[in-house]
Parts: C-alpha cells; structure tokens; sequence
C-alpha cells in the first residue's frame, strides 16, 4: 500500500494564481482531511470529509475549497493565491471515528 | 484555536536520558493521541489513550493522561539520537467525535549522541 500520496511536493505561485493540491489514498479510509502547518502554530484543520459527496469546514477554511467525489481522492483547491497561503500543507486520512491519523508527507507552498 | 498546547516548546537531552513532553487541552475529550513529525516529513502516529484511561505504555513510549487536570505526558525511556524529532499532542473533542482532531504546537526533541 502506498498510504496517503500527496502532489506536488513543491510549488510556488504568483499572488491571484489557482492550483489544485492533490491527495490520494488506497487504505479505503472513509475520512480524509487538509490540514496546513505553519512556525509556531500547529496543525490547523482547512477542510475535512466523512466520505465521498460529504465536506465540511475546519478551523481556517477561507480562500480554500475541496470536493470528495471517491472515497480515495480529496483534492484541495486554492482559489486565489494569496503570500498568507504559504504553508505546509498536510493531508491525513483515517477509518471513521477511530482516531488515528495517517498522513502524507506534505506539499509546500509559497505564493510570491 | 489550538486546544492542546505542549511544554516545553524544545527540550536537549542526552542519549540515554528520558524526555517528558506535556499537553494541555481545554475542552473535554473522546482521547488524546501524540504524534512525532521528523524535519521535513509527514506526521506518524504514536499512541492514543482514551479518556477513561489514565497510563498507556507502547515499547518505550509511556502516555498519562489526567482529564480532572485536562493534561498529558509523553515519557520517551531511554532516549535515542533517532528519537530527535518533533511531537504533537492531538485532542479528540467529544462533541465532533473524531473529525475535528486539534493539534498543539509542538515539542522540539533534540538527543544528543
């Protein structure tokens, strides 16, 4: 098994630019999450989904967005790129209700 | 809002040496879990214990957790230069019942061969 794959690895982007961060997993995990990591600030949650056609919003949803159309698949959306947006970005995936957390190796962002 | 906040924020010991990291949480819980995050890679979980448990131990990794106190520790034995690495804490809230996991800030690790 691959567990949770993240792409791309790296990006930079101009500021008003869009991109899709991409994350599969293979663990038929029904809950799957993006979290972005920042210095001195934890994990935040952005967005999070329970299964396929259901998502709701985290702690610091603005300016992103997300769709769950396979239980493998959680792709993260930025719409308009913004140099606050520079970040780690993490996604995590888990069985429903059990807790533990399997993660991706992250994206890293920067918006010039 | 970050719920769980740990302490220290960085800690240097000896190889040989134990660690303690703590985390404290705000809001009552379903469980807490650590996690350990080396530079520049993905977070890998470490334990969970629940909230109607008070010690949980996995090889040489020892979790307690007190809810009276909202409060957990992390006791790493016998430390290693391998075990140099960040570590969460991560709180399960009762009210969202494993999908809003919240994670503190971290706590630094550095052992020293």
């Amino acid at each position: 098994n691959a567990g949770v794959t993240q792409t791309p690895k790296f990006q930079v982007l101009k500021t008003g630019q869009s991109m899709t961060l991409q994350c599969a997993q293979d663990m038929n995990h029904e809950y799957m999450s993006w979290y972005r990591q920042d210095p001195g600030m934890g994990l935040r949650l952005i967005h999070y989904s329970v299964g396929a056609g259901i998502t709701d919003q985290g702690e610091v949803p603005n300016g992103y967005n997300v769709s769950r159309s396979t239980t493998e698949d959680f792709p993260l959306r930025l719409l308009s790129a913004a140099p606050s947006q520079t970040s780690v970005y993490f996604c995590a995936s888990s069985y429903l209700y059990t807790g533990e957390l399997f993660f991706g190796e992250g994206s890293r962002l920067t918006v010039l | 809002s970050q719920q769980g906040e740990e302490d220290p924020q960085a800690l240097s010991i000896q190889e040989g040496e134990n660690a303690t990291m703590n985390c404290s949480y705000k809001t009552s819980i379903n469980n807490l879990q650590w996690y350990r995050q080396n530079s520049g890679r993905g977070l890998v979980h470490l334990i969970l214990i629940r909230s109607n448990e008070r010690e949980k131990h996995s090889g040489r990794l020892r979790v307690t957790l007190d809810t009276s106190k909202k409060s957990s520790s992390l006791l790493i034995t016998a430390s290693r230069a391998a075990d140099t690495a960040s570590y969460f804490c991560a709180t399960d809230p009762q009210e969202t019942s494993g999908s809003r996991l919240t994670f503190g800030e971290g706590t630094q690790l550095t052992v020293n061969p």
